[in-house]
């Protein structure tokens, strides 16, 4: 069964440094997502993503943030710049539509296993 | 108001017993509830999606969905201790988008032999 996959499984960082996280999504899927889960708390939407641009984020995903696709099957999330409180575990997500008109119902996101980050 | 609420729990019910998780949401317009499976440690598994009114079914999970009364809910039945972990409902909102996920904070289901 195709599976979203991501790495490396943990990232340990020095704050004020650059991280990149890598997720493969599912071959067929078109929309693409981030989503991080602060230890103990609610799993939250970062960014979605389709046709290479983003299509939604949230507060969260501000100037140190960023996405690309770099290549056909690679879709990664940059963080500029670390903090503290950045320290989460990060979720990579792909469904094969975004949704169906007019109903405007949203597809299943399948979720990746995750990349524990740690700023020092 | 919270836009997902969920009883943290934990759940506790014994082997074989009907688990019920319950969830209520604040946006009216709301199109798409899924539920989620987390293990500690782990990143979420689907379990069921919901979109119409009513029941429905897939093994031992029935997922309950009532937009009048902006509820959906979880039933495990014949409850096994691997069922054991924490429940995620997510909805979408009718405004700002229809592909971003809001989830609840979870319910722990402890399934005890």
């Amino acid at each position: 069964e195709p599976e979203v996959t991501q790495t490396p499984s943990h990232q340990v960082t020095q704050m004020g440094q650059e991280v990149i996280l890598r997720c493969v999504p599912i071959s067929n899927h078109l929309y693409f997502y981030w989503y991080r889960q602060i230890l103990g708390q609610k799993v939250e939407f970062l960014v979605s993503f389709y046709n290479n641009e983003i299509s939604e984020k949230s507060e969260i995903f501000d100037d140190q943030f960023s996405v690309e696709r770099p290549d056909g099957s690679n879709f990664t999330l940059k963080i500029r710049s670390t903090k503290l409180e950045d320290s989460a575990m990060y979720f990579c997500a792909s469904s094969v539509t975004s949704g169906e008109s007019p109903r405007r119902t949203t597809d299943t996101q399948y979720f990746g296993p995750g990349t524990r980050l740690t700023v020092l | 108001q919270k836009e997902v609420e969920q009883n943290s729990g934990p759940l506790s019910v014994p082997e074989g017993a009907i688990a019920s998780l319950n969830c209520t949401y604040s946006d009216r317009g709301s199109q798409s509830f899924f539920w989620y499976r987390q293990y500690s440690g782990k990143s979420p598994e689907l379990i069921m999606s919901i979109y119409s009114n009513g029941d429905k079914e897939d093994g031992r999970f029935t997922a309950q969905l009532n937009k009048a009364s902006q509820y959906v809910s979880l039933l495990i039945r014949d409850s096994q201790p691997s069922d054991s972990a924490t429940y995620l409902c997510a909805v979408t909102l009718s405004s700002g988008g229809y592909n971003k996920l809001i989830f609840g904070a979870g319910t722990r289901l402890a399934v005890h032999p």
